[in-house]
């Protein structure tokens, strides 16, 4: 079974549009770590945002914000007023524990954000 | 200060040969990652050390494939034999302070067995 699952494979809007990419977990933990990654065409992934299993608050970072809700196990990304430069896969991630102690992170497929101008 | 350095970054041999992808963390990062990623099967976690240990390697696809970090600065990802389908964009990646914090990772390596 996928534990991240980022049903929407591609998301095409115009320039100045809201867009929001879903992230849905799946985890018996009650300690995991959740993460948000955007690779640019150019190819190397850069780190958006990391939550704790904890920390259900939402956050906002510029025209960024990511809505973390545990009751429906997901952690979705929004982003307001997209630009040319948002076009990128954004990937979704989760950090839970392993049988040997340790955590195993896990991405998702992708979601393949297409920003027209 | 640089970042999660990759060698090389692209990489063409024939089917059979040995390869050796290379990585270089960020300075003071004590954990390191490798990944492959394909059209067919995403983003997958080969292997990744903490303090240069192997802490996981359930996602080496196969013998053909090892991995060493023989100091805190250098690790080196080894295929042999190669081939086809181990066609992929390979990447490394670091972390401080282990898999439950943030990654920061290397521009890959495109490998292509022919």
């Amino acid at each position: 079974a996928q534990k991240v699952t980022q049903a929407q494979t591609e998301i095409s809007v115009v320039e100045k549009e809201d867009v929001t990419l879903d992230c849905v977990y799946e985890t018996r933990d009650t300690t995991y770590y959740l993460f948000w990654y955007k690779q640019p065409p150019s190819g190397e992934l850069v780190f958006l945002i990391r939550r704790n299993s904890f920390d259900e608050q939402n956050e906002i970072s510029g025209r960024y914000s990511w809505n973390f809700q545990k009751s429906t196990s997901s952690f979705n990304f929004t982003i307001t007023a997209s630009q040319v430069v948002d076009s990128a896969v954004y990937f979704c991630a989760l950090s839970e524990g392993s049988s040997g102690g340790s955590y195993i992170p896990t991405f998702g497929r992708g979601t393949s954000l297409i920003v027209h101008p | 200060d640089a970042g999660v350095i990759q060698s090389p970054r692209h990489e063409v041999t024939e089917m059979g040969q040995e390869v050796t992808l290379r990585c270089k963390p960020i300075s003071g990062h004590n954990s390191l990652f490798w990944y492959r990623q394909t059209m067919m099967r995403g983003l997958e976690l080969l292997i990744y050390f903490n303090n240069n240990v192997p802490i996981d390697d359930s996602g080496m696809p196969e013998d053909r494939f090892s991995a060493k970090m023989p100091n805190a600065s250098f690790s080196t990802l080894k295929i042999q034999p190669s081939e086809p389908r181990d066609s992929a964009v390979y990447f490394c990646a670091s972390s401080l302070g282990g898999e439950i914090y943030e990654q920061y990772f290397g521009p890959g390596t495109r490998l292509t067995v022919t």
